[in-house]
């Protein structure tokens, strides 16, 4: 069974530009969670999606901003970069469902360095 | 929201000695509580986890522990190898329907285990 697949591996960005990172859960899962993890502050949640819907949303400004397609997979998109939004962003997928937690797995993550 | 306190942030033992990480929590609905062992460069890994329905469980060299009433859960790890070295996070989740599919983390404890 494949495991959680990010996309790209390495991103550089100017300060200014929009980002978009792609993330494909494991078969059958239905949420996908985005979190930042930064040495400083530890993985910090973004946005959780299930079926299509935004359930869950952190403390981020709205420059942060994701979707979920028909097939599970989710994108994340960061918009106007600035310098502190250099992290490693990950994302977790999980079978969850309407009432219940379900063990979430990572994906190796999308390294984003904004210069 | 919830909020998870983990201590210690970082712990060296030696090799065959035991570990014991201590995570509390706020938010009484939690009922899920996974951890996590991130190696340099990788991706969190779930290595064990914990429903509120259960005090104790144990996987080989691993344990994991829950008091629901003073709301805290440890990590246990006996017969430490070199290999168990890694940052380690702990979370809770919520079962309630805003926050179903987030996990709340700790800071990590980087654990080291010297030969």
């Amino acid at each position: 069974k494949a495991g959680v697949t990010q996309t790209p591996r390495y991103l550089i960005k100017t300060r200014g530009q929009q980002v978009t990172l792609s993330c494909s859960p494991i078969s059958g899962h239905r949420s996908v969670s985005w979190y930042q993890q930064t040495p400083g502050q530890g993985l910090q949640f973004l946005f959780e999606y299930f079926s299509e819907t935004q359930r869950n949303k952190g403390n981020f400004p709205g420059r942060f901003s994701g979707r979920q397609f028909s097939n599970s997979r989710s994108e994340m998109n960061v918009s106007t970069l600035e310098l502190g939004d250099s992290a490693l962003y990950l994302c977790a997928s999980s079978f969850s469902g309407p009432t219940m937690n379900t063990e979430a797995f990572f994906g190796q993550g999308t390294r984003l360095t904004v210069v | 929201g919830e909020n998870v306190e983990q201590h210690p942030s970082t712990l060296s033992v030696q090799e065959g000695d035991s570990a014991v990480i201590k995570c509390t929590y706020s938010d009484s609905a939690s009922n899920y509580f996974p951890w996590y062992k991130q190696e340099l460069g990788k991706r969190p890994q779930l290595i064990i986890d914990i429903r509120s329905n259960v005090g104790e469980k144990k996987d080989q060299r691993i344990a994991v522990t829950l008091n629901k009433t003073a709301k805290h859960f440890s990590l246990h790890i006996t017969e430490t190898q070199p290999e168990d070295s890694a940052v380690y996070f702990c979370a809770a989740s919520p079962k309630r329907g805003s926050t179903l599919g987030r996990l709340y983390f700790g800071r990590g404890t980087q654990l080291t285990v010297w030969p």
